[in-house]
């Protein structure tokens, strides 16, 4: 079926350095890009959105870039902490589409 | 303002009965869809309601149904229960589409 960055590998990052997860999304329409994370027991938690006429955007300790060109999805992490350990989800919203897809996640582990 | 809840939070059943989840959306959040989250398929969308009208379907067979009341609160129904529909079930709100989705805590259907 759709789908948005099929794989999900784990990413381990020891506390304090920069985490960058990747997402490869399939629909060159696609206008509206969501990171979440999800913690487990727990439902996805917004984290950030970026619309196609951006190429980065920054909130607080994380950064999202976009690369329309390749369709690749990024986010960063600064300064990682323990309570970032979790699955992170990027999705993508198609005005033609108009539905969200979400990829598989990637799953972060924060090493003391 | 009060986040997404979904009722009940936990759930078993047996093969060939039927199901009915609720969510209650965030406040002013006229957009409310429904996800089913297995480790094997990740987040699959299942459908969307705005104003009581369904606007978006996914890849689900009929036994999967929703609706939405005029205050927005939805929910989602699954007849003839199989071992495969055994899920978290995730309902997201927002204030219109191409905007971002809060989820709530997700209903956890386990199907024997």
């Amino acid at each position: 079926g759709e789908s948005v960055g099929l794989h999900l590998p784990t990413l381990s990052v020891q506390e304090g350095d920069n985490s960058i997860i990747n997402c490869a999304y399939s629909n060159s329409a696609s206008d509206y890009f969501i990171w979440y994370k999800q913690e487990s027991g727990k439902g996805p938690q917004f984290i950030i959105d970026i619309r196609s006429n951006m190429d980065k955007r920054q909130g607080q300790r994380v950064t999202v870039l976009l690369n329309k060109t390749v369709k690749h999805l990024s986010l960063q992490i600064a300064a990682t902490q323990p309570g970032d350990s979790a699955v992170y989800f990027c999705a993508e919203f198609g005005s033609g589409t108009y539905k969200y897809i979400f990829g598989t996640g990637t799953r972060l582990k924060v090493l003391a | 303002k009060a986040g997404v809840t979904q009722t009940p939070r936990y759930l078993i059943k047996t093969r060939g009965q039927q199901v009915t989840l609720s969510c209650s959306p965030i406040s002013g959040h006229r957009s409310v869809s429904w996800y089913q989250q297995t480790p094997g398929q990740g987040l699959q969308f299942l459908f969307e309601y705005f104003s009581e009208t369904q606007r978006n379907k996914g890849n689900f067979p009929g036994r999967f149904s929703g609706r939405q009341f005029s205050n927005s609160r939805s929910e989602m129904n699954v007849s003839t229960l199989e071992l495969g529909d055994s899920a978290l079930y995730l309902c997201a709100s927002s204030d219109r589409l191409a905007e971002p989705q809060y989820f709530g805590p997700g209903t956890r259907l386990l199907v024997l």
